[in-house]
């Protein structure tokens, strides 16, 4: 089983700060890289699929990078908001089909 | 409008009593799976399928059965469910090409209590 690890385990931050997380899995058989955040009574929705060394994906606050030679991402969240509060999740898919979630970053943001 | 639909969404049941988790998507994809998430672990993989009567198993798969019948439905089946199998249950889809790496589209979730 691919053992992935997600830094912190949880976040409490105040409304405007920046913050961000790490998600590390084994780079051997990497195929892809996906970050979902999850809000409390709600489904997972995806944020970013990344697949090349180096990407870097946007969206709005939250950005993303890939680091696959050395098995990691980080996913950035700028000035956050109390609407930011969710856990982040990342998974890794390697070959076989198989995407593996991490136990996730719980993220409180404090109004 | 695009969604996989699971239900029930609450199930509260018995030990050794049979039942099935519906889950169906509407976005025409090839790849389905079944997740469970317990409290301070991600999300494990059961089952997944790649098509139509093709499944395989996840990272947890003993007590739990499948069938890929049609490309829209993918139920999940507890033959004889016990209290271990008390959990949060996710259905999820996604389009797979066998190149390109999709996002997965998320159920609402079923919470199984088994007594």
């Amino acid at each position: 089983i691919l053992n992935v690890e997600q830094s912190p385990q949880s976040l409490h931050v105040q409304e405007g700060d920046s913050t961000n997380f790490t998600c590390s899995f084994p780079s051997s058989n990497f195929y892809a890289l996906h970050w979902y955040r999850w809000e409390t009574a709600k489904s997972p929705e995806a944020l970013f699929v990344m697949t090349l060394n180096g990407d870097e994906k946007k969206k709005g606050r939250i950005s993303a990078t890939l680091n696959t030679k050395e098995g990691y991402s980080y996913l950035y969240i700028k000035g956050s908001q109390p609407e930011d509060s969710a856990t982040y999740l990342c998974a890794p898919w390697e070959y076989g089909n198989k995407l593996v979630f991490g136990a996730g970053t719980i993220l409180r943001v404090k109004s | 409008e695009a969604q996989v639909t699971q239900n029930p969404r609450y199930l509260i049941t018995v030990t050794g009593k049979k039942l099935t988790v519906t889950c169906s998507q509407n976005m025409n994809h090839e790849y389905m799976s079944w997740y469970r998430q317990d409290p301070g672990l991600g999300l494990r993989q059961i089952y997944y399928s790649m098509n139509v009567e093709v499944t395989d198993k996840g990272d947890v798969p003993e007590g739990y059965k499948v069938s890929r019948k049609e490309k829209r439905n993918f139920p999940l089946i507890l033959e004889s469910p016990s209290p271990n199998q008390t959990s949060l249950y996710f259905c999820a889809s996604s389009l797979w090409s066998g190149v390109t790496n999709e996002k997965l589209f998320f159920g609402s979730g079923t919470q199984l209590s088994v007594l």
